[in-house]
């Protein structure tokens, strides 16, 4: 069935290391993919999305990959801080005129020490 | 701008009982979603509107969950009667038009049904 899930539950990585949080998705007729940062007691918090037809797109010390070929994404955190320290969920959208489908995934838990 | 707000944060009622979750979007946002997330199930969209109408209700998990929007500064999410396996966090979301992808998500209401 249609799904976009991630490949690993937890990552621990160091202060000042970079990050990569992998998601997969099945579904090949998503128009956007989107990662959220939900830290603990909050709600989610938008960071970066991508186009469909895009396979890379920066932020501010935050890269998503898409890779169409094998219906994988990736959120890429360069020089990693503690205040990083969230679950961050991929999720997909689809829009088919002003009608929304969005999904979103588990969710992965980085873990930051200092 | 205050942000999403939602009330009561948390919510601790007995099976049976009716219970009425509020949202307040941002200013401005035309579009408002509910969520609810629990561990097994993640983040699922229940429903969601834009210009206080209903769009899409297809998350909506039974005839016991309701929504309305009567005005564009408030929203509920009523659960009657209420059951144990309801017990989640639930998320309320706001967004500017044509920006459903960059959702502003509410600090959620913790429900606990005994």
């Amino acid at each position: 069935g249609e799904s976009v899930g991630l490949h690993l539950p937890t990552l621990s990585v160091q202060e000042g290391d970079n990050s990569i949080i992998n998601c997969a998705y099945s579904n090949s007729a998503s128009d956007y993919f989107i990662w959220y940062k939900q830290e603990s007691g909050k709600g989610p918090q938008f960071i970066i999305d991508i186009r469909s037809n895009m396979d890379k797109r920066q932020g501010q010390r935050v890269t998503v990959l898409l890779n169409k070929t094998v219906k994988h994404l990736s959120l890429q955190i360069a020089a990693t801080q503690p205040g990083d320290s969230a679950v961050y969920f991929c999720a997909e959208i689809r829009a088919r005129g002003s009608n929304y489908k969005l999904t979103f995934g588990k969710g992965t838990l980085l873990t930051v020490n200092p | 701008d205050a942000g999403v707000i939602q009330s009561p944060r948390h919510e601790v009622t007995e099976m049976g009982q009716e219970v009425t979750l509020r949202c307040k979007p941002i200013s401005g946002h035309d579009y408002l979603f509910w969520y609810r997330q629990t561990m097994m199930r993640g983040l699922e969209l229940l429903i969601y509107f834009n210009n206080n109408v209903p769009i899409d209700d297809s998350g909506m998990p039974e005839d016991r969950f309701s929504a309305k929007m009567p005005n564009a500064s408030f929203s509920t999410l009523k659960i009657q009667p209420s059951e144990p396996r309801d017990s989640a966090v639930y998320f309320c979301a706001s967004s500017l038009p044509g920006q459903v992808r960059e959702q502003f998500f509410g600090p959620g209401t913790r429900l606990t049904v005994l």
